[in-house]
């Protein structure tokens, strides 16, 4: 049960910002958002992660809607180095991620 | 800074035998754990060890599966008697705290079970 719904795949232009959503409708009070990327042959990485307010880091930023049952992963700028795998994860008090299928970025140059 | 590290990076052996996967975590991070990848599957959480405890085994698929954490820097999978349909990619992770702290990964162990 991975409790998240991504698109399964999307495209971006280089250079162009990418807003990659994420749908975590049953989300409990303390459920913390996280995201991952994968690229080929390698480990997840982590990107952000957020609970109530909108975080930011070099990497990317994390819009959590009001609600909490959706949010955005922001890329203000894809290159091809952005072209992975990227998972939305609610994870609680607990440290067990259930990873989806995720959404698969193509940056096109 | 010392990421996870893990050993082999590839394994391939014939069904039947025992297979041993390595994992070194990041020092200082009292959380590790094992998942495994497939096509099929996805990303599946095995185990997972806090302070070198297992918390949660519910995701081992089944007894020829054991994993341990003999101490804060040092855990092992191990598959005894391996079957075909264990090849994936093994991963380890770890993280500093609980609270839905991020975790690190390593780069893998793709294991092939001839």
């Amino acid at each position: 049960d991975a409790k998240t719904t991504q698109p399964n795949s999307m495209e971006s232009n280089e250079e162009e910002p990418v807003h990659l959503p994420c749908n975590h409708s049953t989300i409990s009070g303390t459920d913390y958002i996280h995201w991952y990327r994968q690229l080929p042959s390698q480990g997840p990485e982590y990107v952000i992660h957020g609970l109530t307010s909108n975080v930011n880091n070099r990497m990317a930023s994390l819009a959590i809607a009001e609600d909490r049952k959706s949010s955005t992963l922001i890329l203000h700028r894809a290159t091809l180095r952005d072209a992975a795998v990227y998972y939305c994860i609610r994870t609680n008090t607990g440290n067990q991620f259930y990873f989806g299928t995720g959404t698969s970025l193509t940056v096109i140059p | 800074d010392a990421g996870v590290i893990q050993s082999p990076r590839h394994e391939v052996t014939e069904m039947g035998q025992e297979v041993t996967l390595r994992c070194k975590p990041i020092s200082g991070h009292n959380s590790l754990f094992w998942y495994r990848q497939t096509m099929m599957r996805g990303l599946e959480l095995l185990i997972y060890f806090n302070n070198n405890v297992p918390i949660d085994d519910s995701g081992m698929p089944e007894d020829r599966f054991s994993a341990k954490m003999p101490n804060a820097s040092f855990s092992t999978l191990k598959i005894q008697p391996s079957e075909p349909r264990d090849s994936a990619v093994y991963f380890c992770a770890s993280s500093k705290g609980q609270g839905g702290q991020p975790q690190h990964f390593g780069d893998g162990t793709r294991l092939s079970i001839l």
